[in-house]
Protein backbone atom coordinates (compact mmCIF):
# COMPACT_ATOMS: atom_id res chain seq x y z
CA UNK A 1 0.00 0.00 0.00
CA UNK A 2 1.32 3.42 -0.35
CA UNK A 3 1.92 5.48 2.21
CA UNK A 4 3.73 8.60 3.30
CA UNK A 5 5.73 9.84 6.67
CA UNK A 6 6.60 13.23 8.16
CA UNK A 7 8.88 12.06 11.22
CA UNK A 8 8.01 15.21 12.63
CA UNK A 9 5.19 16.91 14.26
CA UNK A 10 6.64 20.19 14.52
CA UNK A 11 9.01 22.02 13.27
CA UNK A 12 10.73 25.67 14.68
CA UNK A 13 12.55 27.81 12.66
CA UNK A 14 13.60 31.70 13.36
CA UNK A 15 12.60 33.89 10.63
CA UNK A 16 14.95 34.30 7.79
CA UNK A 17 17.04 30.89 8.33
CA UNK A 18 16.50 28.09 5.89
CA UNK A 19 13.98 25.61 6.46
CA UNK A 20 12.94 22.09 6.23
CA UNK A 21 9.79 19.71 6.12
CA UNK A 22 10.90 16.03 6.05
CA UNK A 23 8.36 13.73 4.43
CA UNK A 24 9.25 10.06 3.17
CA UNK A 25 7.21 7.94 1.11
CA UNK A 26 6.37 3.96 0.46
CA UNK A 27 5.05 3.00 -2.72
CA UNK A 28 4.83 0.37 -5.36
CA UNK A 29 5.82 1.72 -8.75
CA UNK A 30 6.64 5.43 -9.36
CA UNK A 31 6.10 7.60 -6.81
CA UNK A 32 3.87 11.14 -7.50
CA UNK A 33 4.22 13.31 -4.59
CA UNK A 34 2.09 16.70 -3.62
CA UNK A 35 3.28 19.36 -0.81
CA UNK A 36 -0.45 20.84 0.36
CA UNK A 37 -0.34 24.03 3.47
CA UNK A 38 -3.13 24.53 5.69
CA UNK A 39 -3.28 27.83 7.08
CA UNK A 40 -5.43 28.06 10.24
CA UNK A 41 -8.81 27.85 9.61
CA UNK A 42 -8.32 27.70 5.92
CA UNK A 43 -8.40 24.78 2.89
CA UNK A 44 -5.48 22.54 1.59
CA UNK A 45 -3.61 24.76 -0.50
CA UNK A 46 -1.39 23.12 -3.46
CA UNK A 47 2.16 24.06 -3.19
CA UNK A 48 4.15 21.83 -5.51
CA UNK A 49 4.17 18.42 -7.00
CA UNK A 50 6.54 15.81 -8.35
CA UNK A 51 5.41 13.43 -11.30
CA UNK A 52 8.49 12.99 -13.16
CA UNK A 53 12.04 14.98 -14.36
CA UNK A 54 13.80 17.11 -12.23
CA UNK A 55 14.54 16.05 -8.64
CA UNK A 56 14.42 19.65 -7.30
CA UNK A 57 10.51 20.74 -7.93
CA UNK A 58 9.86 24.43 -7.09
CA UNK A 59 6.35 25.70 -6.39
CA UNK A 60 4.33 28.69 -5.07
CA UNK A 61 5.27 31.14 -2.34
CA UNK A 62 9.04 30.31 -3.05
CA UNK A 63 8.81 26.48 -1.41
CA UNK A 64 10.77 24.04 -3.52
CA UNK A 65 11.54 20.05 -3.03
CA UNK A 66 13.83 17.82 -3.32
CA UNK A 67 12.51 14.15 -4.70
CA UNK A 68 15.18 11.56 -3.56
CA UNK A 69 14.69 8.21 -4.80
CA UNK A 70 17.38 6.47 -2.98
CA UNK A 71 16.29 8.10 0.00
CA UNK A 72 12.61 7.65 -0.58
CA UNK A 73 12.75 11.51 0.74
CA UNK A 74 10.20 14.29 -0.69
CA UNK A 75 11.65 17.36 1.68
CA UNK A 76 10.25 20.75 1.32
CA UNK A 77 11.98 23.38 1.56
CA UNK A 78 12.49 27.04 1.27
CA UNK A 79 15.63 29.12 1.48
CA UNK A 80 14.40 31.95 4.08
CA UNK A 81 11.56 31.34 6.19
CA UNK A 82 9.17 34.13 6.99
CA UNK A 83 6.54 34.37 9.99
CA UNK A 84 4.13 34.30 6.99
CA UNK A 85 4.85 30.70 6.19
CA UNK A 86 3.60 29.35 9.93
CA UNK A 87 0.89 26.52 9.36
CA UNK A 88 0.43 23.08 8.71
CA UNK A 89 2.08 20.89 6.10
CA UNK A 90 0.91 17.75 4.61
CA UNK A 91 2.70 15.45 2.53
CA UNK A 92 0.71 13.39 0.27
CA UNK A 93 1.56 10.36 -2.41
CA UNK A 94 -1.16 10.00 -5.53
CA UNK A 95 -2.09 6.41 -5.04
CA UNK A 96 -2.60 4.02 -7.59
CA UNK A 97 -2.77 1.05 -5.77
CA UNK A 98 -5.73 -1.44 -6.39
CA UNK A 99 -8.56 0.34 -8.50
CA UNK A 100 -5.87 2.64 -9.96
CA UNK A 101 -8.31 5.64 -8.79
CA UNK A 102 -5.63 8.53 -8.24
CA UNK A 103 -6.86 9.44 -4.71
CA UNK A 104 -4.43 11.22 -2.01
CA UNK A 105 -3.17 9.49 0.67
CA UNK A 106 -2.09 12.13 3.24
CA UNK A 107 0.93 11.86 5.90
CA UNK A 108 0.12 13.12 9.63
CA UNK A 109 1.23 16.96 8.85
CA UNK A 110 4.00 18.66 10.49
CA UNK A 111 3.70 22.23 11.81
CA UNK A 112 5.70 24.83 10.92
CA UNK A 113 6.31 27.54 13.43
CA UNK A 114 8.63 30.21 12.15
CA UNK A 115 9.68 32.85 15.39
CA UNK A 116 10.39 36.82 14.77
CA UNK B 1 -8.86 30.48 -4.54
CA UNK B 2 -9.01 27.57 -5.47
CA UNK B 3 -12.02 27.49 -7.85
CA UNK B 4 -13.89 24.46 -5.16
CA UNK B 5 -16.52 26.08 -3.40
CA UNK B 6 -18.67 24.31 0.00
CA UNK B 7 -21.49 25.28 1.83
CA UNK B 8 -21.95 25.58 4.35
CA UNK B 9 -18.87 27.01 6.00
CA UNK B 10 -19.79 25.88 9.26
CA UNK B 11 -22.64 23.60 10.67
CA UNK B 12 -23.45 22.93 14.32
CA UNK B 13 -26.33 20.41 14.46
CA UNK B 14 -27.39 17.51 17.62
CA UNK B 15 -26.73 13.96 17.52
CA UNK B 16 -28.80 12.17 15.74
CA UNK B 17 -29.52 14.70 13.43
CA UNK B 18 -28.63 14.36 9.27
CA UNK B 19 -27.04 17.10 7.30
CA UNK B 20 -25.82 17.78 3.94
CA UNK B 21 -22.90 19.07 2.88
CA UNK B 22 -22.23 20.19 -0.79
CA UNK B 23 -19.34 20.90 -3.29
CA UNK B 24 -19.37 22.45 -6.66
CA UNK B 25 -15.74 21.26 -8.23
CA UNK B 26 -13.71 23.51 -10.28
CA UNK B 27 -15.06 24.09 -13.84
CA UNK B 28 -14.56 21.04 -16.04
CA UNK B 29 -13.29 19.14 -13.52
CA UNK B 30 -15.02 15.55 -13.15
CA UNK B 31 -13.03 14.22 -9.95
CA UNK B 32 -14.64 14.55 -6.69
CA UNK B 33 -13.36 13.28 -3.37
CA UNK B 34 -14.68 13.56 0.04
CA UNK B 35 -12.12 14.06 3.16
CA UNK B 36 -12.14 14.08 6.87
CA UNK B 37 -9.83 16.38 8.60
CA UNK B 38 -9.82 15.56 12.90
CA UNK B 39 -7.55 16.25 15.42
CA UNK B 40 -6.83 12.59 16.28
CA UNK B 41 -7.58 10.96 12.79
CA UNK B 42 -5.97 13.54 10.38
CA UNK B 43 -6.94 13.59 6.94
CA UNK B 44 -9.03 10.48 6.14
CA UNK B 45 -10.15 9.94 2.33
CA UNK B 46 -14.38 8.98 2.25
CA UNK B 47 -14.74 8.50 -0.91
CA UNK B 48 -14.52 9.36 -4.49
CA UNK B 49 -16.68 10.08 -7.53
CA UNK B 50 -15.57 10.26 -11.44
CA UNK B 51 -18.45 11.94 -13.55
CA UNK B 52 -21.05 10.50 -11.61
CA UNK B 53 -19.96 7.39 -11.35
CA UNK B 54 -18.32 6.36 -7.68
CA UNK B 55 -14.63 5.38 -8.32
CA UNK B 56 -12.96 4.53 -4.81
CA UNK B 57 -14.45 4.53 -1.19
CA UNK B 58 -11.95 4.70 1.70
CA UNK B 59 -12.91 5.03 5.75
CA UNK B 60 -16.39 6.42 5.07
CA UNK B 61 -19.05 4.94 7.84
CA UNK B 62 -21.82 3.39 6.65
CA UNK B 63 -24.41 6.37 8.37
CA UNK B 64 -22.44 8.26 5.72
CA UNK B 65 -23.89 8.63 1.33
CA UNK B 66 -22.54 10.93 -0.99
CA UNK B 67 -23.60 11.29 -4.76
CA UNK B 68 -22.24 13.19 -7.63
CA UNK B 69 -25.34 15.06 -10.14
CA UNK B 70 -25.10 15.22 -13.77
CA UNK B 71 -23.83 18.85 -12.82
CA UNK B 72 -21.21 17.56 -11.42
CA UNK B 73 -21.52 18.82 -7.73
CA UNK B 74 -21.57 16.46 -5.13
CA UNK B 75 -23.08 16.09 -1.62
CA UNK B 76 -21.98 14.41 1.14
CA UNK B 77 -24.96 13.19 3.12
CA UNK B 78 -24.29 12.35 7.03
CA UNK B 79 -26.71 10.73 8.64
CA UNK B 80 -27.67 9.42 12.55
CA UNK B 81 -24.63 11.97 13.72
CA UNK B 82 -22.63 11.02 16.72
CA UNK B 83 -20.60 14.07 18.89
CA UNK B 84 -17.16 11.83 17.21
CA UNK B 85 -18.40 13.01 13.77
CA UNK B 86 -17.25 16.29 14.67
CA UNK B 87 -14.53 17.34 12.18
CA UNK B 88 -13.81 19.60 9.15
CA UNK B 89 -15.02 17.74 5.93
CA UNK B 90 -13.02 18.75 2.48
CA UNK B 91 -14.19 18.72 -0.84
CA UNK B 92 -11.48 18.58 -3.52
CA UNK B 93 -11.58 18.04 -7.17
CA UNK B 94 -9.27 17.22 -10.14
CA UNK B 95 -9.40 17.26 -14.06
CA UNK B 96 -9.02 13.60 -14.43
CA UNK B 97 -7.54 10.73 -12.13
CA UNK B 98 -4.10 10.73 -13.91
CA UNK B 99 -0.58 11.43 -11.90
CA UNK B 100 -0.30 14.27 -13.47
CA UNK B 101 -3.28 16.30 -12.29
CA UNK B 102 -3.56 18.40 -9.53
CA UNK B 103 -6.29 17.92 -6.86
CA UNK B 104 -7.82 21.14 -5.90
CA UNK B 105 -9.24 21.54 -2.00
CA UNK B 106 -12.09 23.84 -1.13
CA UNK B 107 -12.17 25.70 2.37
CA UNK B 108 -14.10 22.95 3.55
CA UNK B 109 -16.88 22.57 5.94
CA UNK B 110 -16.67 22.45 10.12
CA UNK B 111 -19.39 20.04 11.61
CA UNK B 112 -19.84 20.09 15.08
CA UNK B 113 -22.32 17.41 16.51
CA UNK B 114 -23.15 18.65 20.03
Amino acid sequence: AQSVAQPEDQVNVAEGNPLTVKCTYSVSGNPYLFWYVQYPNRGLQFLLKYITGDNLVKGSYGFEAEFNKSQTSFHLKKPSALVSDSALYFCAVRDYGSGNTGKLIFGQGTTLQVKP
Amino acid sequence: DSGVTQTPKHLITATGQRVTLRCSPRSGDLSVYWYQQSLDQGLQFLIQYYNGEERAKGNILERFSAQQFPDLHSELNLSSLELGDSALYFCASSARTDSGNTIYFGEGSWLTVV
